[in-house]
């Protein structure tokens, strides 16, 4: 089955720094990408995704870029503000190839960002 | 419209007793998710139903864990004999059927507590 690392576990960057979080996956049949965001006490958000035929997807601040080759994708953001502070999940598809929706979750990034 | 929606928000056991937990998904959404979220830890997945197919219950640690879902709807995650190592944050998700990665939609989380 499916596995994926995230790293780093917690990262702690300045306002207006870049943050960059990086996770690999096990199953090369593996074609979707999702991002989510969790603040504090609240429920896990999509936040961007990815699909296998593209190597970089933005939206605003945030980009994701997938390496299928190397077996790994990175979330990027830039011009980080306080309110991105949280805790960033990845995910690859659990089970063939992503058709079921099955999702299998990186352990997690605790981003801080301080003013 | 309405999201997914758990019952209750929080739940206090005793190491030994059964507990019930409940999960609404969004109308129309064929797939639903359970997950376990320990302290500080990432997503764990515990079983995943997906319109009137048999359930995927590969995540589940136990056999103390069951899950059902009625109708094609609501569902019951039910822990048996609870120890105090199932305490942690459980969340339900529910999805559209995709061909390629539905964003899961999550809800608030029932907080388990053994004692």
């Amino acid at each position: 089955g499916e596995n994926v690392e995230q790293h780093p576990s917690t990262l702690s960057v300045q306002e207006g720094d870049s943050a960059v979080i990086k996770c690999t996956y096990s199953d090369s049949a593996s074609n979707y990408f999702p991002w989510y965001k969790q603040e504090l006490g609240k429920r896990p958000q999509l936040i961007i995704d990815i699909r296998s035929n593209v190597g970089e997807k933005k939206d605003q601040r945030i980009a994701v870029t997938l390496n299928k080759t190397a077996k790994h994708f990175s979330l990027h953001i830039t011009e980080t503000q306080p309110e991105d502070s949280a805790v960033y999940f990845c995910a690859a598809p659990g089970d063939y190839g992503g058709s079921q929706g099955n999702l299998i979750f990186g352990k997690g990034t605790k981003l801080s960002v301080k003013p | 419209g309405a999201g997914v929606s758990q019952s209750p928000s929080n739940k206090v056991t005793e190491k030994g007793k059964d507990v019930e937990l409940r999960c609404d998904p969004i109308s129309g959404h064929t797939a639903l998710y359970w997950y376990r979220q320990s302290l500080g830890q990432g997503l764990e997945f515990l079983i995943y139903f997906q319109g009137n197919s048999a359930p995927d219950k590969s995540g589940l640690p136990s056999d103390r864990f069951s899950a059902e879902r009625t109708g094609g709807s609501v569902s019951t995650l039910t822990i048996q004999r609870t120890q105090q190592e199932d305490s942690a944050v459980y969340l339900c998700a529910s999805s559209l059927r995709g061909t390629i990665g539905p964003e899961q939609f999550f809800g608030p989380g029932t907080r388990l507590t053994v004692l």
